[in-house]
């Protein structure tokens, strides 16, 4: 089946750093990726939709120029936490939705723990 | 690590038939659950949560789910479903206590015909 490739799993950074998460589609085209972040106790929370060559989505809310997002192939689609400060501890996980003829289906990365000291 | 299966991959149902999608995890701790949906165009959606408690959970929707912990199982249920339940479905699993880490099963493709 489809898989959705996150990395890294697990990334600890100095506060005032820029952190990378890279999200692939290995056997498909996604043409729509989307980044969401999972707070503990809580549902997951949608950041923003990316789509091939287009400039992403972004929810209210979520700091645009803070939490970069390049959608630059149908492949592959990146999360860049830049100056990350404590508070953007979180896990971060990607998905990847393959358009096919009848509907649409959505995979998951593995997901991106990241800790900012 | 923990691990979610959903066993149904596709299910077709007639309008107000009723629904059970099937969840199980692996994991050796104590866990939050979690069942999302993703209707056609849109970004997932939470439909319920288990954190502690009652072990059924009444989610939107008319939506409930079952935490057995014995079978390590979350199943999903509607009575009567209708075709805008038309959507597809993922169980996910975060351990309790230290991280947030989530997992998700895989999905479930529901087509409701009317």
């Amino acid at each position: 089946g489809a898989v959705v490739s996150q990395h890294p799993s697990r990334v600890i950074c100095k506060s005032g750093t820029s952190v990378k998460i890279e999200c692939r589609s290995l056997d498909f085209q996604a043409t729509t990726m989307f980044w969401y972040r999972q707070f503990p106790k809580q549902s997951l929370m949608l950041m923003a939709t990316s789509n091939e060559g287009s400039k992403a989505t972004y929810e209210q809310g979520v700091e645009k120029d803070k939490f970069l997002i390049n959608h630059a192939s149908l492949t592959l689609s990146t999360l860049t936490v830049t100056s990350a400060h404590p508070e953007d501890s979180s896990f971060y996980i990607c998905s990847a939705r393959q358009a096919r003829l009848e509907n649409e289906k959505l995979f998951f990365g593995s997901g991106t723990q990241l800790s900012v000291l | 690590a923990q691990s979610v299966s959903q066993h149904n991959h596709h299910v077709i149902l007639s309008e107000a038939a009723s629904l059970e999608l099937g969840c199980n995890y692996s994991y050796g701790g104590t866990v939050n659950l979690f069942w999302y949906v993703q209707y056609p165009g849109q970004h997932l959606q939470l439909l319920l949560k288990y954190f502690s408690g009652d072990p059924l959970v009444k989610g939107i929707k008319g939506f409930e789910a079952e935490f057995i912990k014995s079978k390590f199982s979350f199943n999903l249920r509607k009575p009567s479903v209708q075709w805008s339940d038309t959507a597809e479905y993922f169980c996910a699993v975060m351990p309790t206590g230290g991280g947030n880490k989530l997992t998700f099963g895989t999905g479930t493709q529901l087509k409701v015909e009317l």
